[in-house]
């Protein structure tokens, strides 16, 4: 079983509709992350988290420690938010990061 | 600022040769962590060096090394390439902390034929 699980691993919506990414995870961790890479390959980190509740523009990132879940929800869905949506974790006993498979939203107009 | 640069973004090498790939991370961060990202997969971790040490090594064969620079640059290199080091090669540095954030190149594609 992967340390770092993501569900759904295909999500396809119409532009405007509500958007819900999850992680659980299974280890201890100091930090979360949500990373967003699209087809030609880079990353582009969206949040860290290591508690609570964190809002950029149409983005909102949740962390349940007790529980070990994460969600990434995306508000008003675009086009231009069709991508790869990655959880990561960094164990609290090393500096690596433990990545999920990829959640590959596309939204159509 | 510039951001993490990789070089180069995209390579094609035959089987049996040697690979170096090169990661300037940014300014003020003294970490660099390798990962690898096979098509389809999320990264999996290679290496990560910090003030010029090895830090942590993934699951991967005596095959892939790297090192750091004293201007925290880094290289990673992969000798007697095989079909299945096709990948996508992504960097991401970072300043060393109790949490800290990452920041990724846009990585080297690296194919094997």
């Amino acid at each position: 079983k992967n340390e770092v699980e993501q569900s759904p691993q295909n999500l396809t919506a119409q532009e405007g509709e509500f958007i819900t990414i999850n992680c659980s995870y299974s280890v201890g961790i100091s930090a979360l992350h949500w990373l967003q890479q699209h087809p030609g390959g880079g990353i582009v980190s969206l949040f860290m988290l290591s508690s609570g509740k964190k809002k950029h523009g149409r983005l909102i990132a949740t962390i349940n420690i007790q529980e070990k879940h994460s969600s990434l929800h995306i508000t008003a869905s675009h086009p231009r938010d069709s991508a790869v949506y990655i959880c990561a974790v960094k164990r609290a006993d090393t500096d690596k990061l433990i990545f999920g498979t990829g959640t590959r939203l596309q939204v159509f107009p | 600022d510039a951001g993490v640069t990789q070089s180069p973004t995209h390579l094609i090498k035959t089987r049996g040769q040697h690979v170096t790939l090169r990661c300037s991370p940014i300014s003020g961060h003294k970490s660099v962590s390798w990962y690898q990202q096979v098509l389809g997969q999320g990264p999996q971790f290679i290496f990560q060096y910090y003030e010029k040490e090895e830090r942590g090594r993934g699951n991967f064969p005596d095959r892939f090394s790297a090192r750091q620079f004293p201007n925290y640059s880094s290289e990673l290199n992969v000798n007697a390439l095989l079909l299945g080091d096709s990948a996508l090669y992504l960097c991401a540095s970072s300043r060393v902390g109790t949490v800290h954030s990452y920041t990724f190149g846009s990585g080297t594609r690296l194919t094997v034929v």
